[in-house]
């Protein structure tokens, strides 16, 4: 069974700062790894999905690597804004099931 | 873009109360997800489905069931409301191909009194 975990729980960083989220995944067959947002009361968006046949992504101030080797990702954000305040939720997906980890809650405070 | 809904978006029930949330695609895919949330909470696969009339339960025990007899629709029912059950429910889909991108829909707010 895929566990996912999340570290830290929660973050507070002051605007313009970079900054590193991390996920780790106990199930190296995982086929791909996605990062979500999540603002407070609403659904998820996802921001980037990475194929296991990767090592990473690039979208804007985000970039997200993947080492299936040692179980890990993570989601660097660059130039941080207090737009960017939200709650990051890391996904693994093995064979047809999603499993979530339990977010890292970002606050950027200006 | 995705096109994926869920309604109602807000529901306050009494206990004992039947209720159906239902979620609706028009991208045609075959896998769907629904979660289930506490505020501030990670989410919790409470079923899901690879296509019509195949269902499955997911990680975390719930009371409630789903149907999957058209590939657009995948309501979830529960039979009979209690106060456990106030949270919020999430759908999802999944394409299938290169990355099998996952869309979720905005999600159902749930108050049992």
């Amino acid at each position: 069974k895929q566990e996912v975990t999340q570290i830290p729980a929660a973050l507070s960083v002051p605007e313009g700062e970079n900054l590193v989220l991390n996920c780790s995944f106990t199930d190296s067959a995982i086929y791909n790894l996605q990062w979500f947002r999540q603002d407070p009361g609403k659904g998820l968006t996802s921001l980037l999905l990475i194929q296991s046949s990767q090592r990473e992504q690039t979208s804007g101030r985000l970039n997200a690597s993947l080492d299936k080797s040692s179980g890990r990702s993570t989601l660097y954000i660059a130039a941080s804004q207090p737009g960017d305040s939200a709650t990051y939720l890391c996904e693994g997906t093995s064979g047809s099931r999603l499993t979530f980890g339990e977010g890292t809650q970002l606050t950027v405070n200006p | 873009e995705a096109d994926i809904y869920q309604t109602p978006r807000y529901l306050v029930i009494g206990t004992g109360k039947k209720i159906t949330l239902e979620c609706s695609q028009t991208m045609g895919h075959d896998k769907m997800y629904w979660y289930q949330q506490d505020p501030g909470m990670e989410l919790h696969l409470i079923h899901y489905s690879y296509g019509v009339n195949s269902t499955e339960k997911g990680d975390l025990s719930s009371e409630s069931t789903v149907s999957r007899i058209r590939t657009e629709h995948f309501p979830l029912t529960l039979e009979s409301a209690r106060p456990s059950h106030t949270s919020q429910y999430l759908c999802a889909t999944q394409s299938t191909g290169p990355g099998e991108t996952q869309y979720f829909g905005p999600g159902t707010r749930l108050l049992v009194l």
